[in-house]
């Protein structure tokens, strides 16, 4: 099992353009999450999928839109990149919605909008 | 809005020695998550602690949750260099994972 993959691994955009950020995931969770890293701020939860063909938004879900159409995908969209979307961006899945596992995490996007 | 700290944010400590993380949280949950994240990687899954009084263990961690206290601790013993990264908390107060609230973590430096 290759896990949760995460691609690109690094990312530069310029103020106003868009890009998506892959992910999937081979173990058939059903939850899928995508989260961004801020230095003293921990994780925050950006947008997440209970399954295939829902999905719901976190803490900071402005500026990103997410859909899932498969049990395996989950790509994050940035619409117009802003500087303040410079972070770190993790994808993680886990095998039940309720909370009963941890999650898989993938191995993260280095995103810095200039 | 759930709150949760984590204390120390950072930690130096030699070979050895014996400590205690502590992870406080301000609203009633009964489901707490320990992850590990070395520097520049992804963050793994350490515990996960589901009830009042859950305690586990895994070589020198060792993880417990008091529900009543809002307090969850994660204690190292005898530490050694391979456990240097940074340690987050993440609290679940019902519903799923959507709303689950990390701590912004405690970084430990274990010193040979």
């Amino acid at each position: 099992n290759a896990g949760v993959t995460q691609t690109p691994k690094f990312q530069v955009l310029k103020t106003g353009q868009s890009m998506t950020l892959q992910c999937a995931q081979d173990m058939n969770h059903e939850y899928m999450s995508w989260y961004r890293q801020d230095p003293g701020m921990g994780l925050r939860l950006i947008h997440y999928s209970v399954g295939a063909g829902i999905t719901d938004q976190g803490e900071v879900p402005n500026g990103y839109n997410v859909s899932r159409s498969t049990t395996e995908d989950f790509p994050l969209r940035l619409l117009s990149a802003a500087p303040s979307q410079t972070s770190v961006y993790f994808c993680a899945s886990s095998y039940s919605p309720s909370g009963n596992y941890g999650y898989t995490f993938g191995s993260g996007t280095r995103l810095t909008v200039v | 809005e759930l709150k949760v700290e984590q204390n120390p944010l950072f930690l130096s400590m030699q070979e050895g020695k014996n400590y205690t993380i502590y992870c406080n949280y301000s609203t009633t949950s009964d489901r707490l998550y320990w992850y590990r994240q070395d520097p520049g990687k992804s963050l793994e899954s350490l515990f996960v602690l589901l009830s009042n009084g859950a305690v586990k263990q895994e070589g020198r961690l060792m993880a417990s949750l008091d529900t009543k206290a809002r307090l969850s601790t994660l204690h190292i013993t005898a530490a050694v260099h391979d456990l240097s990264a940074t340690y987050f908390c993440a609290v679940d107060i019902g519903g799923g994972y959507q709303k689950v609230t990390f701590g912004i973590g405690t970084k430990l430096q274990v010193i040979p």
